[in-house]
């Protein structure tokens, strides 16, 4: 079982660009959470997804920021138009719904420049 | 607004001794508590949780104790090791939130040999 896969662990994007950021859950997890981390601070949630649905999004800027949890594929967390204030760690958690089990991912670290 | 926040900033102890990491909760529905330790540049690994209807559980030389009187969650360490150094979240949940998790801003906790 190879746990939840975040791709990629570094990267970077000019203002201005387009960050895509990639989370596949563990097998048999259909629920999948993104959370930001500014550096020395907590988690934040952003948005929770099943597959197909967004079922809270509480946590999402509204502009700019969108994702989505295909039938197939990985949970993508899009985000336009970098800006500087972007810059941060983002972390995805997965989990089959049936308890309170959650499994991070090693995080994608987001650098605007 | 809700919030889950830590007293202790930053610990320090020494090898062997037992440490001892707080943390005041004030949403009251909370229902749910997980202890997060977080190395640098790692995702947030699980340490041990506990329900609202328990006040103790243990795990291997780890122990979380709640008290919903006072809205308080800790983490004790026995015999810290050089490899406890880490940040510890608390995070706790509630199934009326979706199961997001929302995060205290952490402890760091260092180990001196």
């Amino acid at each position: 079982n190879a746990g939840v896969m975040q791709n990629p662990r570094h990267l970077v994007r000019r203002r201005g660009q387009e960050a895509r950021l990639r989370c596949s859950p563990m097998k048999g997890h259909s629920h999948v959470y993104w959370y930001r981390q500014l550096p020395e601070e907590g988690l934040k949630f952003m948005v929770y997804l099943q597959k197909e649905n967004i079922i809270d999004e509480s946590g999402m800027p509204k502009e700019r920021f969108s994702a989505e949890f295909p039938k197939e594929g990985p949970s993508i967390l899009r985000i336009q138009q970098v800006v500087r204030g972007d810059s941060a760690a983002y972390f995805c958690a997965s989990s089959r719904g049936d308890n309170y089990g959650y499994t991070f991912g090693s995080g994608t670290r987001l650098t605007v420049v | 607004g809700e919030s889950v926040g830590l007293h202790l900033p930053t610990l320090s102890v020494q090898e062997g001794d037992n440490s001892i990491i707080n943390c005041a909760y004030s949403n009251s529905a909370s229902d749910y508590f997980i202890w997060y330790k977080q190395e640098s540049g790692k995702g947030p690994q699980f340490i041990i949780d506990i329900r609202s209807n328990m006040d103790k559980r243990q795990g291997q030389r780890v122990t979380v104790l709640l008290n919903k009187t006072v809205k308080h969650l800790s983490l004790q360490i026995a015999a810290t090791q050089p490899g406890d150094s880490a940040v510890y979240f608390c995070a706790e949940t509630n199934a009326g939130n979706n199961r997001k998790l929302i995060w205290g801003l952490g402890t760091s906790l260092a180990v001196n040999p």
